[in-house]
């Protein structure tokens, strides 16, 4: 049982480029998520999918895209990167939105990503 | 909107010392607060769920406790060890208007703990 499952660990691009970050999970989740983490701050959440074909934006969206098209996928596109997306990006799923005892959310373990 | 905050940002102890992280948040329609540990270069793993009709939840030597009404909670560790060393950080599910969540996580900053041998 692999969990989450976050491709590529490093990744460093220059301005203006695009990539996409991809995540899967082997857990049946429903649940869906993607954050990310400036140094000395918490997570803050990009996009979330509620189902396959079914997302929706978080926090801080600009400039990032999602698509959830298998339950098991959820890969996230960074389009024209700027300084400002130099971050460490986290992919989460759980079985509900209602988080509790029985229901956990699992972490990947992140992908730092720099833009020169 | 909600905002959580840790303080320390940093706390670096002897082992075998008791020791306390605090977390606030500013708005009390909360679903629960949970408490991750983070090692360096790896994911968020769940320490500790407190729901938000609970006052406290023990795992081990981990203690968390809940004031939703005055928008605390505390994260406890007896007889510290150095492999207790990480980040810890807090995190409050907020709740809709109809009692449930949207599942959307809000993270403090993160307490980073060393324990020194």
């Amino acid at each position: 049982n692999a969990g989450v499952t976050q491709t590529p660990k490093f990744r460093i691009l220059k301005i203006g480029q695009s990539m996409t970050l991809q995540c899967a999970q082997d857990m049946n989740h429903n649940y869906m998520y993607w954050y990310r983490q400036d140094p000395g701050m918490g997570l803050k959440l990009i996009y979330y999918s509620v189902g396959a074909g079914i997302t929706d934006k978080g926090e801080v969206p600009n400039g990032y895209n999602v698509s959830r098209s298998t339950t098991e996928d959820f890969p996230l596109r960074l389009e024209l990167a700027a300084p400002s997306q130099t971050s460490v990006y986290f992919c989460a799923s759980s079985y509900s939105r209602h988080l509790g005892s029985g229901n956990t959310i699992y972490f990947g373990e992140g992908s730092w990503l720099t833009v020169v | 909107k909600q905002e959580v905050t840790q303080i320390p940002a940093a706390l670096s102890v002897p082992e075998g010392e008791n020791l306390v992280l605090n977390c606030s948040f500013t708005d009390s329609a909360i679903y629960n607060l949970q408490w991750f540990r983070q090692d360096p270069g790896k994911g968020l793993t769940s320490l500790l769920l407190i729901q938000s009709s609970q006052r406290e939840q023990t795992s081990g030597r981990l203690n968390a406790s809940l004031d939703k009404s005055s928008g605390r909670s505390t994260l406890y560790i007896a007889a510290s060890q150095p492999g207790d060393s990480a980040t810890y950080l807090c995190a409050v599910l907020v709740a809709n208007a109809g009692g449930t969540s949207y599942g959307k996580l809000t993270f403090g900053q993160g307490t980073i703990l060393t324990v020194h041998p």
